[in-house]
């Protein structure tokens, strides 16, 4: 069935630096890719989506790319803030339901 | 426009009870999942309504039931509890089931069984 595979974390950067988080996935269709994030304390908010093939999805300085070629739509931020510390969660869905990645925790230290 | 409310947002039950969680939706949307998220299991997703019917169902033993009413306002509920149930529930909703599935989800139940 569909998967999403993301790199394992806790990732800790400093603030101001480049930002990757990395997502594949597996689909037999053509599936819609997220990539969600997650404060304390609170739900999953939607952070960018990309609906097709090559396109580029982006929001708050984070953008990813959805690449049919590598199955992959890595999640990307030039400059990171304390502010972004969160989990970040990469998902597909094609048609009937969303599968999620297991979770990356981004810490930005000051 | 209110987002996605969940009710309450915390629950601590005793294992054998039952427990009824209330998720209502953004307005106008139809679509209502729920998901279960746990440290150790990730997401996973439980079972999604679309105007009052079950239209989808994830690998969660029969313990674990839901509704929609008419409002699209959803309940799921989950009986004889067993200390592996505490986690954090998620209810998310959406416009339709066509693409983009764009889910907007609520806070979250935390469900504590002792």
């Amino acid at each position: 069935g569909d998967s999403v595979t993301q790199m394992e974390g806790p990732v800790t950067l400093s603030e101001e630096a480049f930002l990757t988080i990395n997502c594949t996935y597996t689909a037999t269709g053509y599936p819609s890719l997220f990539w969600y994030v997650q404060y304390p304390g609170e739900g999953l908010q939607l952070l960018l989506k990309a609906t097709k093939a090559d396109d580029k999805g982006s929001n708050k300085g984070f953008e990813a790319t959805y690449r049919k070629e590598t199955t992959s739509f890595h999640l990307e931020k030039g400059s990171v803030q304390v502010s972004d510390s969160a989990v970040y969660f990469c998902a597909l869905s094609d048609r009937n339901d969303m599968r999620f990645g297991a979770g990356t925790r981004l810490t930005v230290k000051p | 426009k209110a987002g996605v409310t969940q009710t309450p947002r915390y629950l601590i039950k005793t294992r054998g009870q039952q427990v009824t969680l209330s998720c209502s939706p953004i307005s106008g949307h139809r679509s209502v999942s729920w998901y279960q998220q746990t440290p150790g299991q990730g997401l996973q997703f439980l079972f999604e309504y679309f105007s009052e019917t079950q239209r989808n169902k994830g690998n969660f033993p029969g313990r674990f039931s839901g509704r929609q009413f008419s409002n699209s306002r959803s309940e799921m509920n989950v009986s004889t509890l067993e200390l592996g149930d505490s986690a954090l529930y998620l209810c998310a909703s959406s416009l339709a089931r066509d693409k983009p599935y764009e889910q907007y989800f609520g806070p979250g139940t935390r469900l504590t069984v002792t």
